[in-house]
């Protein structure tokens, strides 16, 4: 099993709906967790960073995030095709900055 | 100031060729690392190094060595280039964040390596 999981897709949304992206991990001692977006091409760039659960919200994106169910999301609001990309979970299981990155979610958003 | 930089930006290798992969910040961060990033397989740590002086093995060090030449500079070495090697090689810093002792990471632009 791997240590933090995501459905690969592709996530196909239309344009002005919202976006749901899932990411589950199995280290229960996890502290810190992060988005990324990657567009094809280019590197990862961070979005959102999320410490506590409940919902952290900034700009269109909201991070979500439940310990108990090992389990974050990212909601992506009024999704244009510009964020049409590969957005990556990672995840701090350890006691300082090494992160395990999930394989990707790609999102596309259709006009 | 231009975050994290990397040198070169794509290099095709003979197998048993060597080279080495340049990394630059310029943000005063403590933390720099190295990730090799591979269709469906994520990024995976190769090698990181928490401070200046220190190094440590990530998930897939076999094959690369690391030099942490000063604050700014961590550098990748292959000594011996293999075709398993190919992939994209992304070099990332970060600085303490208080809340919950952990580090946001910041990504250069990437090296595409081939090794044929």
């Amino acid at each position: 099993q791997k240590e933090v999981e995501q459905n690969s897709g592709p996530l196909s949304v239309p344009e002005g709906a919202i976006a749901s992206l899932n990411c589950t991990y199995s280290d229960r001692g996890s502290q810190s967790f992060f988005w990324y977006r990657q567009y094809s091409g280019k590197s990862p760039e961070l979005i959102m960073s999320i410490y506590s659960n409940g919902d952290k919200e900034d700009g269109r994106f909201t991070a979500q995030l439940n310990k108990a169910s090992q389990y974050v999301s990212l909601l992506i609001r009024d999704s244009q095709p510009s964020d049409s990309a590969t957005y990556l979970c990672a995840v701090n299981p350890y006691s300082w900055g090494k992160l395990q990155f999930g394989a990707g979610t790609q999102v596309v958003v259709t006009p | 100031n231009a975050g994290v930089t990397q040198t070169p930006k794509f290099q095709v290798l003979k197998t048993g060729q060597s080279m080495t992969l340049q990394c630059a910040q310029d943000m005063n961060h403590n933390s720099m690392y190295w990730y090799r990033q591979d269709p469906g397989m994520g990024l995976r740590l190769i090698y990181y190094s928490a401070s200046e002086g220190t190094t440590d093995k990530g998930e897939v060090p076999n094959g690369y060595n690391v030099s942490r030449l000063n604050k700014r500079e961590f550098s990748l070495r292959l000594e011996s280039a293999a075709p398993s090697q190919t992939s994209v090689y992304f070099c990332a810093s970060s600085e303490v964040i208080i809340y919950g002792g952990t580090y946001e990471q910041y990504f250069g632009p990437g090296t595409r390596l081939t090794v044929t």
